[in-house]
């Protein structure tokens, strides 16, 4: 089946650690696009990316990185410098550049704190 | 600055009335509306998605947008307590990047039996 896989589904940072998010597609999306969400909040947006090779910050940027060097393949890592990683992350994806298209969602990993 | 308005609710209804979700948005050239369902602890599902004037009907589920008045809403007819769920709106504001889509806070919806 089609569809978008995040793992790990619970992750447990220590103090000065960096970890890394996954998150593969098979629904052969060009856009993917991280998010955090915390209790009780909207999504904010971590950073996005349009293409392979390809991304930009979003909203809430610091502390976090990407990469893209594959289509199905948008991993997310939490830096030491995000001080505050405590939250629901969420990756999306979306066919392409048209406005007119929805993003679909993973099934999220939850990220916290040891 | 741009934005995407919710009332976070909760919105408390009983089961089988119609459920009123709102949303307003800051740019007037906005082109593309969506609307999320969101159970607790689980991740956003898409259950509408709306691009012109006007009402948009799919099975309970009905979504208005007015794009004078910078707001789309999602009715929920013969609400059931499976309903209960946060609704986020998510809009594709002018000037984002083709596919962007910036969220609201979403509201809470309660149905009780």
């Amino acid at each position: 089946d089609g569809g978008i896989t995040q793992s790990p589904k619970y992750l447990f940072r220590k103090e000065g650690q960096n970890v890394t998010l996954s998150c593969e597609q098979n629904l052969n999306h060009d856009a993917m696009y991280w998010y955090r969400q915390d209790p009780g909040q909207g999504l904010r947006l971590i950073y996005y990316s349009q293409i392979v090779n390809d991304f930009q910050k979003g909203d809430i940027a610091e502390g976090y990185s990407v990469s893209r060097e594959k289509k199905e393949s948008f991993p997310l890592t939490v830096t030491s410098a995000q001080k505050n990683p405590t939250a629901f992350y969420l990756c999306a994806s979306s066919p392409g550049r048209s406005s007119n298209q929805p993003q679909h969602f993973g099934d999220g990993t939850r990220l916290s704190i040891l | 600055q741009k934005e995407v308005e919710q009332n976070s609710g909760p919105l408390s209804v009983p089961e089988g009335a119609i459920a009123s979700l709102n949303c307003t948005y800051s740019d007037r050239g906005s082109q593309s509306f969506f609307w999320y369902r969101q159970y607790s602890g689980k991740s956003p599902e898409l259950i509408m998605f709306i691009y012109s004037n006007g009402d948009k009907e799919d099975g309970r589920f009905t979504a208005q947008l007015n794009k004078a008045s910078q707001y789309v809403s999602l009715l929920i007819r013969d609400s059931q307590p499976s309903d209960s769920a946060t609704y986020l709106c998510a809009v594709n504001l002018w000037g984002n990047a083709g596919n962007m889509l910036t969220f609201g806070g979403g509201t809470r919806l309660m149905v009780k039996p």
